[in-house]
């Protein structure tokens, strides 16, 4: 079946703008959550979303980040007022409720110029 | 806060050897600790995975192996092959309501011929 899949799969932005980034769950998976990975640095955790619950937000950076899930489907990762320091490649992955196991998409790499 | 420290950073293996890799960790509510092999411009991939009830875990060529009371676990790969140049993350998680991973740094293999 389809996988974990990711648009952009490459961003190149100027500082200051708006950028989003989106999310297609693996179809039937209920928990989605947002990475981040810097070079040479391994996967951050930005927020995870479980069904109907409200998301975990803890790992958001600050403010300028957010991100919502439509449907308990698709979810947008929306950065304002992007920062150099903001370039990184961020992943996303989708798991069963109560699994363990996180599948992974390929991500999109961000680069603010 | 580094929860998970992962070393080496860089390994270079000839093929048909042994590559280890090592993390440890601080958190003792951490329950599950999986292992993700992730290829240059694609996600990471669940490559093995070990609960804290058993001392080592084998699939294939792939080995976990798990010390509690050291707070320490390792990936071992066996008969080391070409195809198995990848970075490698560890990783670390909680029981809970709180599904996020906690990675560690990552590390880079290359085997050789």
């Amino acid at each position: 079946g389809a996988g974990v899949s990711q648009s952009p799969s490459n961003k190149v932005t100027e500082k200051g703008k708006d950028v989003e980034l989106r999310c297609d769950p693996i179809s039937g998976h209920t928990a989605l959550y947002w990475y981040r990975q810097s070079l040479g640095q391994g996967l951050e955790f930005l927020i995870y979303f479980q069904g109907n619950s409200a998301p975990d937000k803890s790992g958001l950076p600050s403010d300028r980040f957010s991100a919502e899930r439509t449907g308990g489907s698709v979810s947008t990762l929306t950065i304002q007022r992007t920062q150099q320091e903001d370039s990184a490649v961020y992943l996303c992955a989708s798991s069963l409720a109560m699994s363990y196991e996180q599948y992974f998409g390929p991500g999109t790499r961000l680069t603010v110029t | 806060q580094q929860q998970v420290k992962q070393s080496p950073q860089s390994l270079i293996v000839q093929k048909g050897g042994i590559s280890i890799i090592n993390c440890a960790y601080e958190n003792t509510a951490f329950d599950y600790f999986p292992w993700y092999q992730q290829f240059p411009g694609k996600g990471p991939a669940l490559l093995i995975a070990i609960r804290p009830d058993v001392s080592e875990k084998k699939e294939g060529r792939f080995t976990i192996s798990f010390n509690k009371s050291a707070k320490q676990f390792s990936l071992h790969i066996m008969d080391s092959q070409p195809g198995d140049s990848a970075t490698y993350f560890c990783a670390a998680r909680t029981t809970g309501t709180a599904s996020k991973l906690t990675f560690g740094t990552g590390t880079r293999l290359q085997v050789t011929l």
